[in-house]
């Protein structure tokens, strides 16, 4: 059963300290997204990527958020500065092709003091 | 811009009784409709979906309907049982847009035994 793999599953870290967290899409997936949880609150979408072009990170605070994806195996979420106001589930889906079911990884929980 | 509302936020049902959980969206060009599943602690999982060339899918317990003209879709759960208690989100697709997923801002469902 193929599953999208997220490391770290936890981190935990000082304010101001560099976060990167990681994602490995299913194998012939071409998009992937990244999407940000609080207290099992709504998922609010931060980055998708199609064929590894960056098509919408509108959700997300440019100042301290990056995402990337070097390869087709392997995308990545930095925040620099961190703040405690990061301190969420950041989850990462990704899909066969676009509006096909997007597929979750069981996400970073990550908790900036 | 494009929206989904979800309703209600909670929902109580005793053991056996049914469940109904509704979702309206914005965007008219929306084709495709996907239910998660979100366990407390554990990433949202696929339970059906539905698009919008079909008005109903039923899958042993678990239904969506989908009504076009009115912009809404329901999920409807039968013979509930405790381990259906979770939250459940409903999305929107559009594929003209980005594919991105439009998510609503789920339903906490309790099955009381």
């Amino acid at each position: 059963d193929a599953r999208v793999t997220q490391t770290p599953r936890h981190k935990v870290t000082e304010m101001g300290q560099e976060v990167t967290m990681r994602c490995q899409p299913i194998l012939g997936h071409n998009t992937v997204f990244w999407y940000r949880q609080t207290m099992m609150q709504g998922l609010e979408l931060l980055a998708y990527f199609r064929n590894r072009a960056p098509l919408d990170d509108s959700g997300m605070p440019k100042d301290r958020f990056s995402a990337e994806m070097p390869d087709a195996t392997l995308a990545t979420l930095k925040i620099q500065p961190s703040e405690p106001r990061d301190s969420a589930v950041y989850f990462c889906a990704s899909g066969r092709e676009p509006g096909q079911p997007q597929h979750f990884g069981d996400g970073t929980r990550l908790s900036i003091l | 811009g494009e929206n989904v509302e979800q309703h209600p936020s909670t929902l109580s049902v005793q053991e056996g009784d049914s469940a109904v959980i509704k979702c309206t969206y914005s965007d008219s060009a929306s084709n495709y409709f996907p239910w998660y599943k979100q366990e407390l602690g554990k990433r949202p999982q696929l339970i059906i979906d539905i698009r919008s060339n079909v008005g109903e899918k039923k899958d042993q317990r678990i239904a969506v309907t989908l009504n076009k003209t009115a912009k809404h879709f329901s999920l409807h759960i039968t013979e509930t049982q405790p381990e259906d208690s979770a939250v459940y989100f409903c999305a929107a697709s559009n594929p003209s847009g980005t594919y991105k997923y439009i998510f609503g801002t789920g339903t906490r469902l309790k099955v009381l035994a």
